[in-house]
């Protein structure tokens, strides 16, 4: 089952501009986890954010995360060409490392 | 550099043939996790271990597939028999103690 609903399901943006990509989720967490997969490849883990967290920033990236709301923004600024990919949400529960990944974001930043 | 791999990485078969998907965690991890991804149902899990035992595979249908660790370097995946529906790309993932996952570059799997 999905626990995790994101919008926009695709985005298509000029080089040089921010995207901002929104995951919502239906049940308490420990963790939100955001991973990107360029196409015909494996997700890649890109940055983790705690429940007791509200914001986390690793280069380009910056997270928020909103647990009233039961939701998380990825922000990914100064895109580049490279850029270009999936990008899931996924929650974390309990202590078993079980994720759920949500449906994905379509990102194309073209040059 | 450290990967997780998977073998094969495409396989092609007939509706009715066993299909056996092998998995090399990262060395030193203690969680293995399989996944199915298809366009229509997004990223599912199927299956995950924990230091070699099987912790939850409510996610996998249990009369056709089953899921295994002979040792701490190896996970496998089986179908048998195949069947159509099955055609996904099935990736293993391994992780620690710490909470994200590492991916393998899965196995694209077609059932004709």
């Amino acid at each position: 089952s999905q626990q995790g609903e994101e919008d926009p399901q695709a985005l298509s943006i000029q080089e040089g501009e921010n995207a901002t990509m929104n995951c919502s989720y239906k049940t308490s967490i420990n963790n939100l986890q955001w991973y990107r997969q360029n196409s015909g490849r494996g997700l890649v883990h890109l940055i983790l954010i705690r429940s007791n967290e509200r914001e986390k920033h690793s280069g380009r990236l910056r997270v928020t995360l909103d647990t009233s709301k039961k939701s998380s923004s990825l922000l990914i600024t100064a895109s580049r060409a490279a850029d270009t990919a999936s990008y899931f949400c996924a929650t974390g529960s309990g202590n078993t490392g079980k994720l759920i990944f949500g449906q994905g974001t379509t990102l194309q930043v073209k040059p | 550099d450290a990967r997780v791999t998977q073998t094969p990485r495409h396989k092609v078969t007939e509706m009715g043939q066993e299909v056996t998907m092998r998995c090399q965690p990262i060395l030193g991890h203690n969680t293995v996790f399989w996944y199915r991804q298809t366009m229509m149902q997004g990223l599912e899990l199927l299956a995950y271990f924990r230091n070699r035992a099987p912790l939850d595979d409510s996610g996998m249908p249990k009369d056709r597939f089953s899921a295994e660790m002979p040792d701490a370097t190896l996970a496998t995946l089986k179908i048998q028999p195949s069947e159509p529906r099955d055609s996904a790309v099935y990736f293993c993932a391994s992780g620690s103690n710490r909470a994200e996952q590492f991916f393998g570059p899965g196995t694209r799997l077609t059932v004709l």
